[in-house]
């Protein structure tokens, strides 16, 4: 089936520990999106993609980076993880409005 | 003022009421109107997605849209255990080519058997 797959599902990793997650997707959208939601809280926009073209929200922190090498992968670097990275990070594709996500990568910071 | 406001909750129902979730919103320029579900530590799921004002039907659920009021409603019939969820409310207009959704802050739904 067509979808939006993120991996991993569960990411620990150690205050300060670089670590990158990542998504793929086989819907061929042009539009890739990055939100981190923590608990009870809405999903917050980090970056979104048309096509190569890289857009970041305003008060997305610098510790966050982001790539996408080709139209089915995209990936979300955290540079230097502190204890308030600690969120779900969602990975979204969208055609014609709608957005479609993927199960989401909960990441621990130790 | 927030560009969309949904009421919280938690709203908790008894197993076959009829549920009513809403958002309003105030940014006129919003074209596409969104409800998702959100299990506990899953994506959210589209469930709902409408671009006019008026009703769309999809076996339980109704969604309304009223852009003059700028007011969006989620319709629950014959509500079930499983319905048990986060419901967010979501809209988006275009910019630049792509489209930025703007989510409400979510609704925590618990159906009671």
């Amino acid at each position: 089936d067509a979808m939006v797959i993120q991996n991993p599902r569960y990411q620990v990793t150690q205050f300060g520990k670089p670590v990158t997650l990542s998504c793929s997707q086989t819907l061929n959208h042009n539009v890739m999106y990055w939100y981190q939601q923590k608990s009870s809280q809405a999903p917050k926009l980090l970056f979104h993609y048309y096509d190569k073209d890289f857009n970041n929200e305003a008060d997305t922190p610098d510790n966050f980076q982001s790539r996408r090498p080709n139209t089915s992968f995209c990936f979300l670097d955290i540079r230097s993880p502190g204890l308030g990275d600690a969120a779900m990070y969602l990975c979204a594709t969208s055609s014609q409005g709608s957005q479609y996500f993927g199960p989401g990568t909960r990441l621990l910071v130790l | 003022q927030k560009e969309v406001e949904q009421d919280p909750g938690p709203l908790s129902v008894p197993e076959g009421a009829i549920v009513s979730l809403n958002c309003t919103y105030s940014n006129s320029a919003f074209q596409y109107f969104m409800w998702y579900r959100q299990y506990s530590r899953k994506g959210p799921e589209l469930l709902m997605y409408t671009y006019s004002s008026g009703n769309k039907e999809d076996g339980r659920f109704t969604a309304q849209v009223d852009k003059s009021s700028k007011y969006i409603s989620l319709f629950i019939r014959d509500s079930q255990p499983s319905d048990s969820a986060t419901y967010l409310c979501a809209m988006s207009a275009f910019q630049g080519g792509s489209e930025k959704l703007v989510f409400g802050k979510g609704t925590k739904l618990t159906v009671n058997p």
